[in-house]
């Protein structure tokens, strides 16, 4: 596609339930990321994709926290037993040897 | 590993006045640098970047930004606001000449430009 596009755009879950959030990056890109934006912080790193090497997972903040990314290309961010504090905005962005393309987040609500 | 810090959190301008966002990392290498923007409702996009040559970079809008290697530093500038550039900006490094690196983001100043 012609951006990063994730999806939902909206989720709204209750706490405790699973949620996966999807992104699916420029086409080539080779490196993808995930980012939280909470309300009134900034961009919080959660996990990085090169190629084919092991994903950079330093910024997860806790094991409910996953991700992969099949085949090179989508990725999936799954949040388990989801909590209030979860609530965000959460970015997927995409480059290849340039600067990173952003999609327009997925809202996560957790009531 | 490499930081990135951004002191001013929240800026309030009236329109004409010049801005000055400060931009400071942690690495001492090879960098690239990059200011991103996220207007209200938008998502973030690529204001300006600096891969290497001429440190005073020209980017949209009106913005620049100059690297001082010296001073590890990336500030962004406008001399003439407008209501329009009310945004969030964010600065971002990622360490290393290829593109295989990691991108790391400073926490961002929030911009509200007053009429």
């Amino acid at each position: 596609g012609a951006g990063v596009s994730q999806s939902p755009s909206n989720k709204v879950t209750e706490k405790g339930k699973d949620v996966e959030l999807r992104c699916d990056p420029i086409s080539g890109h080779t490196a993808l990321y995930w980012y939280r934006q909470s309300l009134g912080q900034g961009l919080e790193f959660l996990i990085y994709f090169q190629g084919n090497s092991a994903p950079d997972k330093s910024g997860l903040p806790s094991d409910r926290f996953s991700a992969e990314r099949t085949g090179g290309s989508v990725s999936t961010l799954t949040i388990q037993r989801t909590q209030q504090e979860d609530s965000a905005v959460y970015l997927c962005a995409s480059h290849q040897n340039t600067e990173a393309f952003f999609g327009q987040g997925t809202r996560l609500t957790v009531v | 590993a490499q930081s990135v810090s951004q002191h001013n959190h929240h800026v309030i301008l009236s329109e004409a006045a010049s801005l000055e966002l400060g931009c400071n990392y942690s690495y001492g290498g090879t960098v690239n640098l990059f200011w991103y923007v996220q207007y209200p409702g938008q998502h973030l996009q690529l204001l300006l970047k600096y891969f290497s040559g001429d440190p005073l970079v020209k980017g949209i809008k009106g913005f620049e930004a100059e690297f001082i290697k010296s001073k590890f530093s990336f500030n962004l500038r406008k001399p003439s606001v407008q209501w329009s550039d009310t945004a969030e900006y964010l600065c971002a490094v990622r360490v290393g000449a290829g593109g295989g690196n990691k991108l790391t983001f400073g926490t961002g100043t929030q911009l509200k430009v007053e009429l």
